[in-house]
């Protein structure tokens, strides 16, 4: 079964900087795109990005300072500029299998 | 407005039983596949199980098969999870969510999750 390595584990940062986290498949998946989820403490995930087999797109309302890319067994979700309400767990994910995360925290 | 609303989950020691369930409103729940994934405490999202829109298939994890079974009922619009041989390492909130069509498992909606907590 794959596994998707996200690092690093936390990123310290500062509002309006850019960040760009990475998801690393331990094989090449057998479709090339990712879905991404943001989750804060005590809530449940949020979808930001998601995948078909032919390309990624925005969940509904999320801002276009999100954006996802990738081919072969790298992908990265970058955050153009943070905003306060950016700083969260992000996870990768594909069918059965998710990331463990990286922590995107107030620096 | 899309609801997904978990309940079910409580206290129970090992080798008990449990069953959650999910409550779905806001849109057509018989189109859709449905999963449940779990969080354990301070650690990340793991997949447990998912079942077809007609119930007709249901997969999962490895670290469930044969202990836990999805389930659902589309004319009460509500999912299932029924836990058996409970672990403390099953310890975690479930969450149930809903898969977006022709995707790769993308979870557009999820609910609030509800506790489970196996210790004796």
């Amino acid at each position: 079964e794959i596994v998707l390595t996200q690092s690093p584990a936390t990123l310290s940062l500062s509002p309006g900087e850019r960040v760009t986290l990475s998801c690393r498949a331990s094989q090449r998946p057998y479709i090339n795109y990712l879905s991404w989820y943001q989750q804060k403490p005590g809530q449940a995930p949020r979808l930001l990005i998601y995948s078909t087999s032919s390309a990624s797109n925005r969940a509904t309302g999320v801002p276009d300072r999100f954006s996802a890319s990738g081919s072969g067994t790298d992908f990265t979700l970058t955050i153009s500029r943070l905003e306060p309400e950016d700083f969260a767990v992000y996870y990768c994910q594909q069918y059965s299998v998710f990331g463990q995360g990286t922590k995107v925290e107030i620096k | 407005e899309v609801q997904l609303v978990e309940s079910g989950g409580g206290l129970v020691q090992p080798g008990g039983s449990l069953r959650l369930s999910c409550a779905a409103s806001g849109f057509t729940f018989s189109n859709y596949w449905m999963s449940w994934v779990r969080q354990a405490p301070g650690k990340g999202l793991e997949w447990v199980a998912n079942i077809k829109d007609d119930g007709s298939v249901q997969y999962h994890a490895d670290s469930v098969k044969g202990r836990f079974t999805i389930s659902r009922d589309n004319a009460k619009n509500s999912l299932y999870l029924q836990m058996d041989t409970l672990r403390a390492g099953d310890t975690a909130v479930y969450y149930c969510a809903r898969e977006i069509p022709s995707t790769t498992s993308s979870f557009d909606y999820w609910g609030q999750g509800t506790l489970v907590s196996v210790s004796s």
